[in-house]
């Protein structure tokens, strides 16, 4: 059974902090998928990684895939209350295109 | 609009209930998926259906019972249900691709008394 942990569980920053959030896992993915989902609304997808190194960035946002597909992390810089929600990875394969195993998740709070 | 929209919003039941969960995507998508989502657990996949055949079904109790009349449309039929069934259940699709992403809908929040 794949699994993917997420730390922290929770983080409480203040508005202007830089963070950083981990998804690892013992096994090997071949791709790795991160979600956001705001309070009241399903996960929306933020990312795919599919490439081992691989580092991708959206505005503020910048993504990792480890060099071994075991673990991925998420950056974000000058954090704003817009941030807050749940951030969910996801990896993919395990001979399925359409089963993904997914963390619990990391609930981030950016207060103004 | 999300693409994906799911109704009701809110479902309270009771045990003896009969009651369905619907689901409504305007993508195109060939795939649609149930996922449910509890406190402190990851989401877990419930069902998957591509061009409207079951193609997963991850060891759910008969009391949730799928419906894919087209590639369009997806229901949960639920009936005696039990109070640890409460949670949000998320429908989503996609285009059943390798790496294809999820697009999910907003949820119902199911609450079984």
């Amino acid at each position: 059974t794949q699994l993917l942990e997420q730390s922290p569980q929770f983080l409480s920053i203040q508005e202007g902090e830089n963070l950083t959030v981990y998804c690892n896992s013992s096994s090997v993915f071949s791709s790795l998928q991160w979600y956001r989902q705001e309070p009241g609304e399903g996960p929306v997808l933020l990312v795919t990684v599919v490439t081992g190194g691989e580092v991708k960035k959206l505005k503020r946002l910048t993504f990792q895939f480890g060099d071994a597909r075991k673990d991925s992390s998420l950056h974000i810089t000058a954090a704003q209350p817009g941030d807050t929600g749940l951030y969910l990875c996801a990896g993919g394969g395990g001979g399925s295109n359409y089963k993904l195993t997914f963390g619990k998740g990391t609930l981030l709070t950016v207060n103004p | 609009e999300t693409g994906v929209t799911q109704t009701p919003r809110h479902l309270v039941m009771g045990m003896t209930n009969k009651k369905s969960l619907k689901c409504e995507q305007h993508l195109g998508h060939n795939a649609m998926y149930w996922y449910k989502q509890s406190a402190k657990k990851p989401l877990e996949l419930m069902f998957v259906y591509s061009l409207e055949e079951r193609v997963e079904n991850n060891s759910v109790p008969s009391r949730f019972s799928p419906e894919c009349p087209n590639s369009s449309h997806l229901f949960l039929h639920l009936h005696t249900l039990q109070p640890e069934d409460s949670a949000l259940y998320l429908c989503a699709s996609s285009q059943g691709q390798f790496n294809s992403p999820l697009h999910f809908g907003n949820g119902t929040r199911l609450t079984v008394t």
